[in-house]
This record gives structure tokens, C-alpha cells and sequence, in this order.
């Protein structure tokens, strides 16, 4: 059964630095990861994707990079601001099942 | 991606009563999920409803509990029956996992049982 782990479960930060994010999962045979942001009582907004076959993705400030033989993958987030404050969410998506880990907390204060 | 709407957003209901949940799909998709965030915690998933079948359902949620409708290619409901407040969370409705597009997500329903 995959298990997918978030590191670290809260993380407050000053607005303008940068953070990575962790996310490992214990079974290697993927077809795609998938990283999402959800605020408070709210639903999940898709970040980027990553397909199995790819190493990253890039979108504006946001790198995510897999390494899916060791069963990582990292979020970096660039130059923080308070609009980034969030949870961020990994998911793994095997054989017909999605698969997502605690989330990581993040607070950007000004 | 597909865009989904979801509604209601959020509802406070009395314990015993039911509530329906609706998410429409702006493009026809074979099978739609059902999840449930209780607070605190990740996702998990409900079931899975295709069209013109029986839904799906995880270990531990039965279809009595959590009737879903799937009349046609673009909607789906997820009843939540004879609530309790430990059916307080939120439902999310999600399409995608074909054609390595990733998942969507409806915009979610904050459900308070008291």
C-alpha cells in the first residue's frame, strides 16, 4: 500500500525567503505526482504535475522535481510572499488510486 | 483541464438530516471521485461513480451512508445521510487520472453537523 509522507508538517517563514518543500512515498511504481494548494476550508487548487517519466516542472516561482527511484519529490518555492500562505498537498497517483500525503502548513509573514 | 462546478460551498445541518452535494464537469468524463478531508487530516477517498453504474465504494464507506447519483457524462451527487457531527468535514469532488493529465478538484463543501 503506497504511503506518502509530508516534511515538514508546518513551516512559518519571513515573506521573501525561499523553501523547499518534502514529499517521499514508499512505492516507486508511479504514474504521475501531483502537487496542489488548498486554503482554509476551501478545495484543492493543482500546482503542477510531474509524469512519471519527467524529472521537473516549472511554473513562474514554483519548481517541483521528482526522483522517483528514491520515491522524493520537492517543492521549491521562490521568493515567498504572504499570498503563498497555504497547505500544500502531495499526491500520488498509481495503478486506478490517488494517493495523498498530510500536507505541509505554510505561513509567509510580512 | 476540466473546470468543476461545486455547490454548496459550505452548510451547518442538524444531526439526522441529509445533505445533497452537486459537482458539474464542464466536459463529459468517465468517472468522478468522491472524497472526504476530515479536519486535520488528508484526503480520503469515498468512492468512485461512472456513468451507468453502481458506484465504487473505499473500505468503510457504505452506500447507505453516502448515496451518489452519476445520471449522465458531466454530474454527479454525493448524499450525506442521517448526519452526525463526525460527519463534519469537507467533500471534495475530483475528475482526471486519464491521459496522464493529473486530477481537478471542485472548489470543495465545508459541511457542520450540530
Amino acid at each position: 500500500k503506497q504511503e506518502v509522507t509530508q516534511i515538514p508538517a508546518a513551516l512559518s517563514v519571513p515573506e521573501g525567503e525561499n523553501l523547499v518543500l518534502n514529499c517521499s512515498f514508499t512505492d516507486s511504481a508511479i504514474y504521475n505526482l501531483q502537487w496542489f494548494r488548498q486554503d482554509p476550508g476551501k478545495g484543492l487548487t493543482s500546482l503542477l504535475l510531474i509524469q512519471s517519466s519527467q524529472r521537473e516542472q516549472t511554473s513562474g516561482r514554483l519548481n517541483a522535481s521528482l526522483d522517483k527511484s528514491s520515491g522524493r519529490s520537492t517543492l521549491y518555492i521562490a521568493a515567498s510572499q504572504p499570498g503563498d500562505s497555504a497547505t500544500y498537498l502531495c499526491a500520488v497517483e498509481g495503478y486506478s488510486t490517488l494517493t495523498f500525503g498530510k500536507g505541509t502548513m505554510l505561513l509567509v509573514s510580512p | 483541464s476540466a473546470v468543476i462546478s461545486q455547490k454548496p460551498s459550505r452548510d451547518i445541518c442538524q444531526r439526522g438530516t441529509s445533505l445533497t452535494i452537486q459537482c458539474q464537469v464542464d466536459s463529459q468524463v468517465t468517472m468522478m471521485f468522491w472524497y472526504r478531508q476530515q479536519p486535520g487530516q488528508s484526503l480520503t477517498l469515498i468512492a468512485t461513480a461512472n456513468q451507468g453504474s453502481e458506484a465504487t465504494y473505499e473500505s468503510g464507506f457504505v452506500i447507505d451512508k453516502f448515496p451518489i447519483s452519476r445520471p449522465n457524462l458531466t454530474f454527479s451527487t454525493l448524499t450525506v445521510s442521517n448526519m452526525s457531527p463526525e460527519d463534519s468535514s469537507i467533500y471534495l469532488c475530483s475528475v482526471g487520472g486519464t491521459g496522464g493529465g493529473g486530477y481537478t478538484f471542485g472548489s470543495g463543501t465545508r459541511l457542520t453537523v450540530v
